[in-house]
């Protein structure tokens, strides 16, 4: 079985200041498997990234997802207020089928 | 614009049954891939398990937890998914979200129906 495991478990950031969350593969995964979610409290997830790198639709440019293998990441360049919220990133695999890391909740320092 | 609206949750007694509908507009519910997600209050998701299209084979998936237990149908005439949920457990409270899949991820959440499990 595949496990995401994301950290930082909690981010304490500034507006203006860039985030760097990190999302490690417990096995090589395809790009093409990777996406990421924003969750903000008492609202479903929205997906961000989808392949590892490709910005969903509506998503700002400020949001940004890199990596490959086993190791991925996202980053969001320069903090804005509704960027405050849990992030999860999720992967295609064979069993289970889609998995989901624990979530980084990025908070306001 | 693609609206996912999830109803049918509710209290249950620990063994029993509930069914979980979701309504869906915007785009062509039959050509479709869909999932149903969990999260249980205040923590992670937990895939449930997943139709895919009669073109596709409409065939179903399973998580390990509920397999055997959870079955995922749809009605293509009504545009509507659904989750037959039975032998029902205390940890399977929680809410469930309905989704509408592209490839690997889940593109579009509907707003999540709670389900409590308890005696």
């Amino acid at each position: 079985e595949i496990v995401l495991t994301q950290s930082p478990g909690t981010l304490s950031l500034s507006p203006g200041e860039r985030a760097t969350l990190s999302c490690r593969v417990s096995q090589s995964v395809s790009s093409s498997y990777l996406a990421w979610y924003q969750q903000k409290p008492g609202q479903a997830p929205r997906l961000l990234i989808y392949g590892a790198s490709s910005r969903a639709t509506g998503i700002p440019d400020r949001f940004s997802g890199s990596g490959s293998g086993t190791d991925f990441t996202l980053t969001i360049s320069r903090l804005e207020p509704e960027d405050f919220a849990v992030y999860y990133c999720q992967q295609y695999g064979s069993s289970p089928k889609y998995t989901f890391g624990q979530g980084t909740k990025l908070e306001i320092k | 614009e693609v609206q996912l609206v999830e109803s049918g949750g509710g209290l249950v007694k620990p063994g029993g049954s509930l069914r979980l509908s979701c309504a869906a507009s915007g785009f062509t519910f039959s050509n479709a891939w869909m999932s149903w997600v969990r999260q249980v209050p205040g923590k992670g998701l937990e895939w449930v398990g997943r139709i895919k299209s009669k073109t596709d084979g409409g065939t179903t998936d399973y998580a390990a937890p509920v397999k055997g237990r959870f079955t995922i149908s749809r009605d293509d005439s009504k545009d509507t998914l659904y989750l037959q949920m039975n032998s029902l457990k205390t940890e399977d409270t929680a809410v469930y979200y309905c989704t509408l899949m592209r490839s690997y991820y889940f593109y579009c959440w509907g707003q999540g129906t709670l389900v409590t499990v308890s005696s």
